[in-house]
């Protein structure tokens, strides 16, 4: 079974810190690795997509990294500030389009 | 050009009634995906259309059915509510180009009362 594991559930960090999110996934035959925001109530923006070709991808503030070999891919979010503050969710793509959600990272960057 | 968009935005309804939720792809997207997001969970695939046909299926029962149109425009129907069917109800589309990425209307939070 394909599962996706995000580490920690919730993390809180004063503003201005450096911080690193983590995903975790079975099955390294993927497709694509797709970060996601999440404000509360709201539906999901995409943040990067990463390539099962690729090593990492950035914007802005935000890089992805993405190791096949062992199953893991990081986010990193630089210099955080209060409107980083929602939920982050982790998908791993197949070829056909289907995605595999982990349960996300709830973040709260404090002012 | 326009994002995906979801109706009804919220949605009340008792247990025992159907429920029909709507989307509309991006434009230039021919792949529409469902998802059910429950309370502090990730969104769980319910199934895709992709050209009209339904193309994969997660493990969701036969009262929970869909509908793709001519336009990819993109139809989920409930039958039969559960109290436990309460939850976000995401689309998403897709062009299932070389990249496949997916992009996410706002959502339909349902209510099973």
């Amino acid at each position: 079974k394909q599962e996706v594991t995000q580490i920690p559930a919730a993390l809180s960090v004063p503003e201005g810190e450096n911080l690193v999110l983590n995903c975790s996934f079975t099955d390294s035959a993927i497709y694509n690795l797709q970060w996601f925001r999440q404000d509360p109530g709201k539906g999901l923006t995409s943040l990067l997509l990463i390539q099962s070709s690729q090593r990492e991808q950035t914007s802005g503030r935000l890089n992805a990294s993405l190791d096949k070999s062992s199953g893991r891919s990081t986010l990193y979010i630089a210099a955080s500030q209060p409107g980083d503050s929602a939920t982050y969710l982790c998908a791993r793509g197949d070829r056909d389009d289907k995605i595999i959600f982990g349960k996300g990272t709830r973040l709260h960057i404090l002012p | 050009e326009t994002g995906v968009t979801q109706s009804p935005t919220h949605l009340i309804k008792t247990r025992g009634q159907q429920v029909t939720l709507r989307c509309s792809s991006q434009s230039g997207h021919n792949t529409v995906s469902w998802y059910q997001q429950a309370l502090g969970q990730g969104p769980q695939f319910i199934f895709q259309y992709y050209r009209e046909e339904e193309n994969g299926r997660g493990n969701f029962p036969p009262r929970f059915s869909g509908l793709q149109f001519p336009n990819y425009s993109s139809e989920l129907n409930v039958n039969a509510l559960e109290l436990d069917d309460s939850a976000l109800y995401l689309c998403a589309s897709s062009t299932r180009t070389l990249y496949n990425e997916q992009f996410f209307g706002p959502g339909t939070r349902l209510t099973v009362l």
